[in-house]
């Protein structure tokens, strides 16, 4: 148990559906990340907030949307996506602002669109 | 963003030990270098950090030379529970945590 919980922890949807993923941290950091792990590759960055506000948005579709309603909730709304969409997501979060910044990170959610 | 480079994979025996690097050419003045240990469908979990020399801890030490530019994890006496991938993370700007391409290490008895 890392402090981070992502819900669902698996999702199958087709290319016309939206969902969301949700990310909740409880751990007091300020800063919140969404990554992407597809099959066999390394872990891409999609998403950065700090204090509530989108710092970074690595080129990312705008299929995916983040949102981050307060500094313990992140959300990622997915609509109309493709299949090769279909990764592992992770959260993740840690307090911004510090050299020594550790990074926590949430079980993930195993995306499958179908 | 710039690449972080790790060999992709590694293969080793139970009780040896294992040697693992990270290029991170583009490093910063203050960025600090980060490993992760990721089993299949988890999220990596944290294993060691360190901003040079050498770092250690209860699990694995961390060599870093003096210009930084790469990182070496080392893992003392691996046993088959070690077969994971292992990612160098470097925060890359503020706040953006990148992550190396991953080595993907097997244990064998």
């Amino acid at each position: 148990e890392t402090g981070v919980t992502q819900t669902p922890r698996h999702l199958v949807m087709g290319m016309t559906n939206k969902k969301s993923l949700k990310c909740e941290q409880h751990l007091g950091h300020n800063a919140m990340y969404w990554y992407k792990q597809s099959a066999k590759k390394p872990l891409e960055l999609m998403f950065v907030y700090s204090l509530e506000e989108r710092v970074e948005n690595n080129s990312v579709p705008s299929r995916f949307s983040p949102e981050c309603p307060n500094s313990s909730h992140l959300f990622l709304h997915l609509h109309t996506l493709q299949p090769e969409d279909s990764a592992l997501y992770l959260c993740a979060s840690s307090q911004g602002g510090q050299e020594n910044t550790e990074a926590f990170f949430g079980q993930g959610t195993r995306l499958t669109v179908v | 963003l710039a690449k972080i480079t790790q060999p992709i994979s590694m293969d080793s025996y139970e009780g040896q030990e294992v040697n693992i690097t990270c290029s991170h050419n583009n490093i910063a003045t203050n960025d600090y270098i980060t490993w992760y240990q990721q089993f299949p469908s988890q999220g990596p979990r944290f294993i060691i950090q360190g901003y040079k020399t050498k770092v250690t801890n209860e699990v694995a030490s961390l060599f870093i030379p003096a210009d930084r530019k790469s990182s070496t994890l080392s893992l003392p006496r691996v046993s088959l529970s070690d077969t994971a991938v292992y990612y160098c993370l470097v925060e890359e700007g503020f706040q953006k945590l990148v992550f190396g391409t991953g080595t993907r290490l097997l244990v064998s008895p």
